[in-house]
Protein backbone atom coordinates (compact mmCIF):
# COMPACT_ATOMS: atom_id res chain seq x y z
CA UNK A 1 0.00 0.00 0.00
CA UNK A 2 0.80 3.72 -0.28
CA UNK A 3 0.20 6.35 1.19
CA UNK A 4 1.28 10.12 1.62
CA UNK A 5 1.50 12.56 4.56
CA UNK A 6 2.05 16.43 3.92
CA UNK A 7 3.34 18.54 7.07
CA UNK A 8 1.57 21.49 7.37
CA UNK A 9 -1.89 22.65 5.74
CA UNK A 10 -0.62 25.86 5.77
CA UNK A 11 3.40 27.65 4.93
CA UNK A 12 3.62 31.47 5.05
CA UNK A 13 6.92 32.98 3.88
CA UNK A 14 7.88 36.32 2.98
CA UNK A 15 8.72 37.16 -0.88
CA UNK A 16 12.44 36.57 -1.74
CA UNK A 17 12.79 34.20 1.10
CA UNK A 18 13.12 30.23 1.30
CA UNK A 19 10.33 27.73 0.75
CA UNK A 20 10.01 24.29 2.22
CA UNK A 21 7.05 22.27 1.59
CA UNK A 22 7.22 19.15 3.65
CA UNK A 23 6.26 15.24 2.38
CA UNK A 24 6.83 11.79 3.54
CA UNK A 25 5.54 9.31 1.71
CA UNK A 26 4.58 4.83 2.99
CA UNK A 27 5.13 2.66 -0.29
CA UNK A 28 5.81 -0.92 -0.29
CA UNK A 29 7.44 -0.61 -3.61
CA UNK A 30 10.19 1.65 -5.17
CA UNK A 31 7.72 4.89 -5.14
CA UNK A 32 7.50 7.42 -7.69
CA UNK A 33 6.95 10.75 -5.98
CA UNK A 34 5.28 13.78 -7.77
CA UNK A 35 5.33 17.32 -7.02
CA UNK A 36 1.53 19.58 -8.59
CA UNK A 37 0.62 22.54 -8.38
CA UNK A 38 -2.83 24.23 -8.39
CA UNK A 39 -3.81 27.63 -8.53
CA UNK A 40 -7.28 28.84 -7.70
CA UNK A 41 -10.28 27.47 -9.62
CA UNK A 42 -7.85 25.38 -11.74
CA UNK A 43 -6.66 21.96 -12.30
CA UNK A 44 -3.58 20.09 -11.33
CA UNK A 45 0.20 21.21 -13.18
CA UNK A 46 3.02 18.99 -12.56
CA UNK A 47 6.15 20.64 -11.21
CA UNK A 48 8.38 18.28 -10.86
CA UNK A 49 8.57 14.20 -10.71
CA UNK A 50 11.17 11.25 -8.91
CA UNK A 51 11.35 8.21 -10.82
CA UNK A 52 14.84 6.67 -10.93
CA UNK A 53 18.69 7.77 -10.84
CA UNK A 54 19.73 11.63 -9.22
CA UNK A 55 17.84 11.77 -5.88
CA UNK A 56 17.79 15.95 -6.48
CA UNK A 57 14.86 16.81 -9.21
CA UNK A 58 14.33 20.14 -10.91
CA UNK A 59 11.16 21.11 -11.87
CA UNK A 60 9.39 23.89 -13.12
CA UNK A 61 9.22 27.91 -11.89
CA UNK A 62 12.62 27.29 -10.24
CA UNK A 63 11.61 24.28 -7.62
CA UNK A 64 13.33 21.34 -6.95
CA UNK A 65 12.98 18.10 -4.51
CA UNK A 66 15.36 15.85 -3.07
CA UNK A 67 14.47 12.16 -2.80
CA UNK A 68 15.25 10.39 0.51
CA UNK A 69 15.14 6.74 0.60
CA UNK A 70 16.30 6.81 4.44
CA UNK A 71 14.00 9.57 5.77
CA UNK A 72 11.17 8.74 3.21
CA UNK A 73 10.96 12.10 2.17
CA UNK A 74 10.53 14.39 -0.98
CA UNK A 75 10.66 17.42 0.49
CA UNK A 76 10.41 20.75 -1.93
CA UNK A 77 12.22 23.76 -2.18
CA UNK A 78 12.69 26.80 -3.99
CA UNK A 79 15.45 29.18 -2.68
CA UNK A 80 13.36 32.44 -3.41
CA UNK A 81 10.14 32.60 -2.73
CA UNK A 82 7.44 34.62 -5.56
CA UNK A 83 4.53 36.32 -5.33
CA UNK A 84 3.53 34.04 -8.44
CA UNK A 85 3.93 30.93 -6.27
CA UNK A 86 1.29 31.41 -3.70
CA UNK A 87 -1.08 28.54 -4.49
CA UNK A 88 -1.89 25.04 -3.18
CA UNK A 89 0.92 22.24 -3.47
CA UNK A 90 0.51 18.26 -3.69
CA UNK A 91 2.64 15.53 -3.20
CA UNK A 92 2.05 12.38 -4.41
CA UNK A 93 3.24 8.53 -5.04
CA UNK A 94 2.65 5.92 -7.94
CA UNK A 95 3.76 2.64 -9.35
CA UNK A 96 5.73 2.31 -11.88
CA UNK A 97 3.81 2.65 -14.71
CA UNK A 98 2.64 6.06 -16.64
CA UNK A 99 -1.39 4.42 -15.68
CA UNK A 100 -0.96 3.40 -12.06
CA UNK A 101 -3.08 5.93 -9.98
CA UNK A 102 -1.94 8.87 -7.78
CA UNK A 103 -1.80 8.63 -4.11
CA UNK A 104 -2.16 12.60 -3.01
CA UNK A 105 -1.55 14.10 0.35
CA UNK A 106 -4.07 16.60 1.71
CA UNK A 107 -1.75 19.68 0.35
CA UNK A 108 -0.22 22.49 1.46
CA UNK A 109 -1.36 25.98 0.92
CA UNK A 110 1.53 28.56 0.35
CA UNK A 111 1.14 32.39 1.25
CA UNK A 112 3.96 34.67 0.15
CA UNK A 113 3.58 37.86 1.59
CA UNK A 114 5.22 41.23 -0.11
CA UNK B 1 -2.16 19.96 -29.27
CA UNK B 2 -5.31 20.47 -26.83
CA UNK B 3 -4.72 19.03 -23.66
CA UNK B 4 -7.34 17.65 -21.44
CA UNK B 5 -10.25 19.25 -21.96
CA UNK B 6 -13.33 18.92 -19.27
CA UNK B 7 -17.39 19.75 -19.83
CA UNK B 8 -19.21 21.49 -18.38
CA UNK B 9 -16.94 23.61 -16.10
CA UNK B 10 -19.58 24.27 -13.44
CA UNK B 11 -22.63 22.16 -12.55
CA UNK B 12 -25.43 22.67 -9.77
CA UNK B 13 -27.58 19.86 -9.24
CA UNK B 14 -30.18 19.07 -6.25
CA UNK B 15 -29.75 15.88 -4.15
CA UNK B 16 -31.32 12.61 -5.57
CA UNK B 17 -30.46 13.79 -9.23
CA UNK B 18 -28.00 12.47 -11.26
CA UNK B 19 -24.76 14.00 -13.23
CA UNK B 20 -22.76 13.43 -16.39
CA UNK B 21 -19.05 14.90 -16.51
CA UNK B 22 -17.17 14.32 -19.83
CA UNK B 23 -13.32 14.50 -20.63
CA UNK B 24 -11.61 14.60 -23.74
CA UNK B 25 -7.91 13.50 -23.29
CA UNK B 26 -4.65 14.39 -24.62
CA UNK B 27 -4.01 13.79 -28.19
CA UNK B 28 -2.01 10.10 -28.01
CA UNK B 29 -3.83 9.31 -25.30
CA UNK B 30 -5.70 6.26 -24.22
CA UNK B 31 -6.04 6.11 -20.23
CA UNK B 32 -8.55 8.17 -18.39
CA UNK B 33 -8.46 8.59 -15.05
CA UNK B 34 -10.83 10.39 -13.09
CA UNK B 35 -10.79 12.07 -9.13
CA UNK B 36 -12.83 13.33 -6.85
CA UNK B 37 -11.11 16.40 -4.81
CA UNK B 38 -13.51 17.82 -1.98
CA UNK B 39 -12.85 21.28 -0.75
CA UNK B 40 -9.47 21.38 1.18
CA UNK B 41 -8.68 17.40 0.46
CA UNK B 42 -6.01 16.13 -2.02
CA UNK B 43 -7.38 14.43 -4.95
CA UNK B 44 -9.07 10.47 -4.55
CA UNK B 45 -8.60 8.21 -7.37
CA UNK B 46 -11.91 7.33 -8.55
CA UNK B 47 -11.41 5.06 -11.27
CA UNK B 48 -9.66 4.28 -15.02
CA UNK B 49 -11.06 3.48 -18.01
CA UNK B 50 -8.85 1.62 -20.56
CA UNK B 51 -10.16 0.37 -24.03
CA UNK B 52 -13.40 1.23 -23.11
CA UNK B 53 -13.52 -1.06 -19.63
CA UNK B 54 -12.94 -0.17 -15.79
CA UNK B 55 -9.45 -1.23 -15.15
CA UNK B 56 -8.67 -0.25 -11.77
CA UNK B 57 -11.23 1.64 -9.29
CA UNK B 58 -11.12 3.38 -5.92
CA UNK B 59 -12.76 3.11 -2.55
CA UNK B 60 -16.40 4.84 -4.36
CA UNK B 61 -19.98 3.38 -4.32
CA UNK B 62 -21.30 1.95 -7.74
CA UNK B 63 -23.45 5.55 -7.65
CA UNK B 64 -20.39 6.56 -9.30
CA UNK B 65 -19.58 5.08 -13.14
CA UNK B 66 -18.06 6.06 -15.75
CA UNK B 67 -17.57 5.16 -19.69
CA UNK B 68 -14.90 5.12 -22.38
CA UNK B 69 -15.76 5.62 -25.96
CA UNK B 70 -13.97 4.81 -28.62
CA UNK B 71 -12.24 7.56 -29.21
CA UNK B 72 -10.78 7.40 -25.67
CA UNK B 73 -13.04 9.57 -24.84
CA UNK B 74 -14.61 9.51 -21.25
CA UNK B 75 -17.83 9.90 -19.39
CA UNK B 76 -18.13 10.05 -15.15
CA UNK B 77 -21.54 9.36 -14.37
CA UNK B 78 -22.94 10.25 -10.32
CA UNK B 79 -26.75 8.76 -9.28
CA UNK B 80 -28.61 9.81 -6.67
CA UNK B 81 -26.47 12.79 -5.73
CA UNK B 82 -25.77 13.22 -2.37
CA UNK B 83 -24.20 16.78 -0.38
CA UNK B 84 -21.34 15.24 0.14
CA UNK B 85 -20.42 14.87 -3.94
CA UNK B 86 -19.55 18.19 -4.19
CA UNK B 87 -16.64 18.53 -4.95
CA UNK B 88 -14.40 19.28 -8.24
CA UNK B 89 -13.74 16.30 -10.60
CA UNK B 90 -10.55 16.16 -12.44
CA UNK B 91 -10.06 13.79 -15.07
CA UNK B 92 -6.53 12.31 -16.11
CA UNK B 93 -5.05 10.73 -18.95
CA UNK B 94 -2.32 9.15 -20.02
CA UNK B 95 -0.68 6.77 -22.11
CA UNK B 96 -0.74 3.10 -21.16
CA UNK B 97 2.15 2.45 -23.59
CA UNK B 98 4.93 4.25 -21.72
CA UNK B 99 6.33 4.50 -18.11
CA UNK B 100 6.24 6.94 -16.02
CA UNK B 101 10.21 7.76 -16.38
CA UNK B 102 9.00 8.79 -19.60
CA UNK B 103 5.51 10.65 -19.33
CA UNK B 104 3.21 11.49 -16.90
CA UNK B 105 -0.59 11.98 -16.52
CA UNK B 106 -1.81 14.86 -17.51
CA UNK B 107 -5.02 16.50 -15.81
CA UNK B 108 -7.73 18.56 -17.33
CA UNK B 109 -9.16 22.08 -15.45
CA UNK B 110 -11.83 20.29 -14.17
CA UNK B 111 -15.52 20.03 -13.25
CA UNK B 112 -17.11 22.07 -10.49
CA UNK B 113 -20.54 20.06 -8.86
CA UNK B 114 -22.40 21.62 -6.41
CA UNK B 115 -25.38 19.49 -5.11
CA UNK B 116 -27.86 21.72 -3.01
Amino acid sequence: AQSVTQLGSHVSVSEGALVLLRCNYSSSVPPYLFWYVQYPNQGLQLLLKYTTGATLVKGINGFEAEFKKSETSFHLTKPSAHMSDAAEYFCAVSGSYNTDKLIFGTGTRLQVFP
Amino acid sequence: DAGVTQSPTHLIKTRGQQVTLRCSPKSGHDTVSWYQQALGQGPQFIFQYYEEEERQRGNFPDRFSGHQFPNYSSELNVNALLLGDSALYLCASSDSRVLVSTDTQYFGPGTRLTVL
